[in-house]
């Protein structure tokens, strides 16, 4: 069965950077996406990008743009997430998710990790 | 830039219909999907593409759509249906992804 596997909560100063993995399995690595999801206390998912193992391609939301890197390595079908210049905003449970697409119009988040939470404090 | 609205909340007695709504010019072009979040709980996928639903999904749960505005419908709501609903979509450009702002459901 398909899973994603994240690492552990963390606890980062001001200005540090943080590293999530995302391990998969049950799957082939290189077929699908894999996206990054955030979700600071009581509130909503925020999209902050995508990156695709087979094209090498990456997107980013704009919001995090300079300050995020999506990276993986195919030999241990695992994805990371970089987030650098951390701020107490980027307190948040932060997702992998696998990235399906049926087409080109449709594209949907069909499994998800457990969630890593982050927590930027001094 | 895109957007997606959601009502914040949406309530219904238990047994009764609801519909919650995701409004946005990229549903125009692009489908939009529907995750369910419990509270302490990942995102769940309940509704992909124009209606369907992933297994393990019960079918009083469907997805439709008008114009630039995609609906989740629950017909014979349920205790456990009490959740956050999220939409999302591509956003115009294509390239990337954008979330409603979310609708609390209550069942009553």
């Amino acid at each position: 069965q398909v899973q994603l596997v994240q690492s552990g909560a963390e606890v980062k100063k001001p200005g540090a950077s943080v590293k999530v993995s995302c391990k998969a399995s049950g799957y082939t690595f290189t077929n699908y996406d894999i996206n990054w999801v955030r979700q600071a206390t009581g509130q909503g998912l925020e999209w902050m990008g995508w990156m695709n193992p087979n094209s090498g391609n990456t997107g980013y939301a704009e919001k995090f743009q300079g300050r995020v890197t999506m990276t993986w390595n195919t030999s241990i079908s695992t994805a990371y997430m970089d987030l650098s210049s951390l701020r107490s905003e980027d307190t948040a449970v932060y997702y992998c998710t696998r990235g399906h697409s049926s087409g080109y119009y449709i594209y949907y988040f069909d499994y998800w990790g457990l969630g890593t939470l982050v927590t930027v404090s001094s | 830039s895109s957007e997606l609205t959601q009502d914040p909340a949406v309530s219904v007695a238990l047994g009764q219909t609801v519909r919650i709504t995701c409004q946005g010019d990229s549903l125009r072009r692009y489908y939009a999907s529907w995750y369910q979040q419990k509270p302490g709980q990942a995102p769940v996928l309940v509704i992909y593409g124009e209606n369907s639903r992933p297994s393990g999904i019960p079918d009083r749960i469907s997805g439709s759509y008008s114009g630039n505005t995609a609906s989740l419908t629950i017909t014979g709501a349920q205790a456990e249906d009490e959740a956050d609903y999220y939409c999302n979509s591509r956003d115009n450009s294509g390239n990337h992804v954008i979330f409603g702002g979310g609708t609390k459901l209550t069942v009553l």
